[in-house]
């Protein structure tokens, strides 16, 4: 399949090291945020999802964290696995029914 | 359960052709999204609609037409294509918006405009 994310900025990390992965949003009024993967050649898929009214939340292996004041958000991943190597991107809602991605970041775990 | 399936998969347009792309969901889900990708880039949204008979433009609406008239479908089209809309499109569906109502994403169109 087509290899998306060519020109994104890309994070390596060692396989059982902990990946930070950042996002920076544009609108104060989202109200919702959700970090998506994506493997080449493929549709993403939804991670974990964080509501404004929020700071920090807890999924498998995923932690979101929320910062409203200088409106970034980041995803933590526990003890990277070779199949966590895939393009995240960050999608934010807005206007009740917009949904906005951002830029993308690349992953790539090293054995 | 299917989830999101378009079709096709793989198309390749001459300049000025026109064409529509497929979009189907069997969730049930109210609303619905086209985004296209460029290679490098995010998803940038099209055009969505938040139920049958209602779409509105997103980021990217030029040189794109969209209808809801079922809740299952819906289609993209593109009347004049020009070699900028060379992209891979996706269609997404949720059951509502906000928390909790992740989208759930097709497969991707691999159009080529030449």
């Amino acid at each position: 399949g087509e290899s998306v994310g060519l020109h994104l900025p890309t994070l390596s990390v060692q396989e059982g090291d902990n990946s930070i992965i950042n996002c920076a949003y544009s609108n104060s009024a989202s109200d919702y945020f959700i970090w998506y993967k994506q493997e080449s050649g493929k549709g993403p898929q939804f991670i974990i999802d964080i509501r404004s009214n929020m700071d920090k939340r807890q999924g498998q292996r995923v932690t979101v964290l929320l910062n409203k004041t200088v409106k970034h958000l980041s995803l933590q991943i526990a003890a990277t696995q070779p199949g966590d190597s895939a393009v995240y991107f960050c999608a934010e809602n807005i206007s009740s029914d917009k949904l906005i991605f951002g830029t993308g970041t690349r992953l790539q775990v090293f054995p | 359960n299917a989830g999101v399936t378009q079709t096709p998969k793989f198309r390749i347009l001459k300049i000025g052709q026109s064409m529509t792309l497929q979009c189907t969901q069997d969730m049930n889900h109210n609303y619905m999204y086209w985004y296209r990708q460029d290679p490098g880039m995010g998803l940038k949204l099209i055009y969505y609609s938040v139920g049958a008979g209602i779409t509105d433009k997103g980021e990217v609406p030029n040189g794109y037409n969209v209808s809801r008239s079922t809740t299952e479908d819906f289609p993209l089209r593109l009347e004049l294509a020009a070699p900028s809309q060379t992209s891979v499109y996706f269609c997404a569906s949720s059951f509502d918006r906000g928390a909790n109502t992740e989208a759930f994403f097709g497969q991707g169109t691999r159009l080529t405009v030449v």
